[in-house]
């Protein structure tokens, strides 16, 4: 078990132009979350999966941020015509759920960088 | 709504000192308490919890953390600090039967003086 799996860790775009990042979970976890952590702040919650399913998806920032998880394994957050503001770190954390929260297992998270 | 106040954003110690890192939390419903800590450039590692039970919750490193209910605080601490705990450390908070959503505190960053 290598634990979670983020792709890129570093990532510099234009403004304008499109990102997706990747995150490969912890293999038998039914839970994937994506986190946004701005300088200075604590994780921001933006979206959960479990399983394929996205259950949660209201508190993802704007409509240019979307996110995948079609086989209910990997994850792609993308981001869409990318701003000076989305500038931060992505988090993607996983857990086994069945009805007590547990801890969330967090990966390095990829850092984004638009100039 | 949750909300996860660490009051304190810098804490600096001397080494093999004891320290206390505060975190309030507010909440209309009982939640689940963690804290995590995050060194440079890496992701978070979950130092300890508190779900139900003992309101003394012992955890890595030799840290611990007191659930005191009717002052909704969560303070975490170490009796003596080494130089490896230099970081940043985060109080979050998750409400049952929300899918695990953590709701973290601003962040302390911890450092140790040599």
């Amino acid at each position: 078990d290598t634990g979670v799996s983020q792709d890129p860790r570093h990532k510099i775009t234009k403004r304008g132009q499109n990102v997706t990042f990747r995150c490969d979970p912890i293999s038998e976890h039914n839970r994937l979350y994506w986190y946004r952590q701005t300088l200075g702040q604590g994780p921001e919650f933006l979206t959960y999966f479990q399983n394929e399913a996205q259950l949660e998806k209201s508190r993802l920032l704007s409509d240019r941020f979307s996110a995948e998880r079609p086989k209910g394994s990997f994850s792609t957050l993308e981001i869409q015509r990318t701003e000076q503001g989305d500038s931060a770190m992505y988090l993607c954390a996983s857990n086994w759920v069945q009805g007590v929260n547990t801890e969330a297992f967090f990966g390095q998270g990829t850092r984004l960088t638009v100039v | 709504a949750q909300s996860v106040t660490q009051l304190d954003s810098q804490v600096p110690v001397f080494e093999e000192a004891p320290v206390e890192l505060r975190c309030n939390y507010s909440s209309s419903v009982s939640v689940y308490l963690f804290w995590y800590v995050q060194y440079p450039n890496q992701g978070l590692q979950l130092l300890l919890k508190y779900l139900s039970g003992s309101t003394l919750v012992k955890g890595i490193n030799g840290f611990e953390a007191e659930f005191n209910k009717s002052q909704t605080s969560f303070h975490l601490r170490k009796p003596s600090v080494h130089i490896s705990d230099t970081a940043e450390y985060f109080c979050a908070v998750s409400p049952p039967n929300t899918g695990n959503q953590f709701y973290f505190g601003t962040g302390t960053s911890l450092t140790v003086i040599p």
